[in-house]
């Protein structure tokens, strides 16, 4: 069976800090890898989505970057934090095929900027 | 661009109530709807989803009917549960260069009290 691996699951990090949250896919290939983020009070946003390796889609101008260093690997950095970074990040999966396939969502990283 | 309409919150019932959580999409083409929920401290499962007119969703007592002509696809279940407290999300897909994007409503938290 498929599982989504999120880590980690809570962090606090000072404004200007570097940020790196990771994601693995394990049980299927070629997945579509997807960063949302829930601000608090507030629904979900797409970040970013990658069909393939090195292929990243950005969704809206923000402080964020995200990598696809391998197939099942999904990585969400920034260079220097600011408070308004603060949320819940979620990272998830679909398949290739299926125009109506679900997203698989991970348990989220809950992140707070100081 | 499409977008996805959620009753707001929060809403409280006492058990066995009979729950509607409503759920307005606009969206050009024909996407598919789904229901997810979020239980505390964790991210996203898909709860039911319907990808044509007409079509009903069904899981774990809850219903939802895709109604075209009303954009609609509200949430119902005839007697809630304690267990059923959650955050409930709407959402419609948006599929772009193969990837399944979805378009979150905001959110209804539900709290079911004994």
């Amino acid at each position: 069976s498929q599982t989504i691996h999120q880590w980690p699951a809570t962090l606090v990090q000072p404004v200007g800090s570097p940020l790196s949250l990771e994601c693995t896919v394990e049980g299927t290939s070629n997945p579509n890898l997807y960063w949302y983020r829930q601000a608090a009070g507030r629904g979900l946003q797409l970040l970013f989505y990658s069909v393939g390796i090195g292929q990243i889609s950005s969704e809206v101008p923000q402080n964020l970057s995200a990598s696809r260093p391998q197939d099942r690997q999904f990585i969400l950095s920034s260079k220097k934090l600011l408070l308004s970074d603060s949320g819940f990040y979620l990272c998830a999966w679909s398949t290739r095929t299926g125009y109506n396939s679900p997203l698989h969502f991970g348990n989220g990283t809950r992140l707070t900027v100081t | 661009g499409n977008s996805v309409t959620q009753m707001e919150g929060p809403v409280t019932l006492s058990e066995e109530a009979f729950l509607t959580i409503n759920c307005t999409y606009t969206a050009t083409g024909y996407p598919s709807l789904f229901w997810y929920v979020q239980y505390p401290g964790e991210g996203l499962q898909l709860l039911l989803k319907a990808t044509k007119a007409d079509d009903k969703g069904s899981n774990k007592g809850f219903e939802a009917t895709y109604r075209k002509e009303t954009t609609s696809f509200h949430l119902e279940k005839g007697s809630v549960q304690v267990s059923d407290s959650a955050v409930y999300f709407c959402a419609l897909s948006d599929r772009d260069q193969g990837a399944q994007k979805l378009v979150f409503g905001q959110g209804t938290r539900l709290t079911i009290n004994p």
